[in-house]
């Protein structure tokens, strides 16, 4: 399995700021993921942190809005800018260590907690 | 469109009886099934899964069953006790990964001592 530290855990945020979200991973890995979760709501992926290149957006999700940067296999930062109330959410990091999922699994960070004022 | 289906919000279980909690999927490309089990203030924890070559996985109390057929999968857990208590998410992935997770909305269970 892979030990994933997230900062900040909480945070409240004024309307209009930006808030970067670091990822720590104890172990390379090949993929890691930037999920949401909205009260209520499903967890849905924001974004692909690619080690090297720029990070591949879901649908729905902009780079302005969400700047990812993976600089190396174990560690990569997601960025809310200019955030409003409707960003007020759980931000989890997940990681897969291996590119094939089968026999293997995804394992998530226990969420930063942002809260838009 | 929600690929992901978890049509209960909610489940009280008495302690020791059986669990079962349910997802459907729309897309018959998902060949990858995991279920999550999240606590409060938490991250999500892999729980178990499953691949569509298989109808059914067992770890200790968990069983995961799944009809391809009706793209169905169910969770079970026997006998449930009130650690269990948390929200469940089923989630499918394709091509066996290398594709991001599509997740439920949850199943709220609660064991009731």
């Amino acid at each position: 399995s892979a030990v994933i530290s997230q900062k900040p855990s909480r945070d409240i945020c004024q309307r209009g700021t930006s808030l970067t979200i670091q990822c720590q991973v104890d172990s390379q890995v090949t993929m890691m993921f930037w999920y949401r979760q909205q009260p209520g709501q499903s967890l849905t992926l924001i974004a692909t942190a690619n080690q090297g290149s720029e990070a591949t957006y879901e649908s729905g999700f902009v780079i302005d809005k969400f700047p990812i940067s993976r600089p190396n296999l174990t560690f990569s930062t997601l960025t809310v800018s200019n955030m409003s109330p409707e960003d007020s959410s759980i931000y989890l990091c997940s990681v897969q260590p291996d590119r094939k999922l089968a026999g293997n699994t995804i394992y998530f960070g226990e969420g930063s907690w942002l809260t838009v004022v | 469109d929600q690929q992901v289906k978890q049509n209960s919000p909610s489940l009280s279980v008495q302690e020791g009886r059986i669990s079962i909690l349910n997802c459907d999927y729309t897309n018959s490309m998902f060949d990858y099934f995991l279920w999550y089990k999240k606590y409060p203030a938490e991250g999500p924890t892999f729980l178990i899964s499953i691949s569509s070559i298989k109808d059914k996985n067992e770890d200790g109390r968990f069983t995961v069953f799944l009809n391809k057929s009706a793209k169905h999968l169910s969770l079970h857990i026997v006998p449930s006790q009130p650690g269990d208590s948390a929200v469940y998410f089923c989630a499918a992935a394709r091509n066996s990964g290398n594709t991001p997770l599509v997740f439920g909305k949850g199943t709220r269970l609660s064991v009731i001592a």
